[in-house]
């Protein structure tokens, strides 16, 4: 049974450019979560969605950021003309269920933004 | 703002001793939850403990909560090498409700 899959594992972008990272929950999971994690810092909650549906995306930044889990397909975490500040470790995390549940994390995509 | 804080920020210890890592929280919380994210890598849950719950094991680890003050405490016994990582705690309020992580403690057992 495979863990949550997170791609890419690393990623650079140039200023101005779009990063698309993707997250594949646990089999059978449809709650997932983005975290945004800087260098010896905690995660920062972005935003928690479920099939085709956004809960809570109090964390995300209004403009230049988005997400989405589809029906089909892995969810999508996407951010429009980066910046250097948007360089960070961003990892993705998956549960079964909306409580009482432990969340199991991908490895995380880390992006460099040059 | 993150619900929780953890304390110390860093610990350094001896393989062998005890380390014990305190969390606190603003929150009416459903459960609780411990993580440890070794450098560079996703978090891997470590144990959970239920608001009505006041303290759980696991092997080595023994946590405790209590919720009158909102905080939290993770012990790693007999500590190893092995265990140094940073360890998160992280609070569910229940419902729709995002879970939110701690700022960290850092553990470092010196072999």
């Amino acid at each position: 049974n495979a863990g949550v899959m997170q791609n890419p594992r690393h990623l650079v972008r140039r200023r101005g450019q779009e990063a698309r990272l993707r997250c594949s929950p646990m089999k059978g999971h449809s709650h997932v979560y983005w975290y945004r994690q800087l260098p010896e810092e905690g995660l920062k909650f972005m935003v928690y969605l479920q099939k085709e549906n956004i809960i809570d995306e109090s964390g995300m930044p209004k403009e230049r950021f988005s997400a989405e889990f589809p029906k089909e397909g892995p969810s999508i975490l996407r951010i429009q003309q980066v910046v250097r500040g948007d360089s960070a470790a961003y990892f993705c995390a998956s549960s079964g269920q909306a409580t009482n549940e432990k969340l199991f994390f991908g490895s995380g995509t880390q992006l460099s933004v040059l | 703002s993150q619900q929780g804080e953890e304390d110390p920020q860093a610990l350094s210890i001896q393989e062998g001793e005890n380390a014990t890592m305190n969390c606190s929280y603003k929150t009416s919380i459903n459960n609780l939850q411990w993580y440890r994210q070794n450098s560079g890598r996703g978090l891997v849950h470590l144990i959970l403990i239920r608001s009505n719950e006041r303290e759980k094991h696991s092997g080595r680890l023994r946590v405790t909560l209590d919720t009158s003050k909102k905080s939290s405490s993770l012990l790693i016994t007999a500590s190893r090498a092995a265990d140094t990582a940073s360890y998160f705690c992280a609070t569910d309020s229940g419902g729709y409700q995002k879970v939110t992580f701690g700022t960290g403690t850092k553990l470092q057992v010196i072999p």
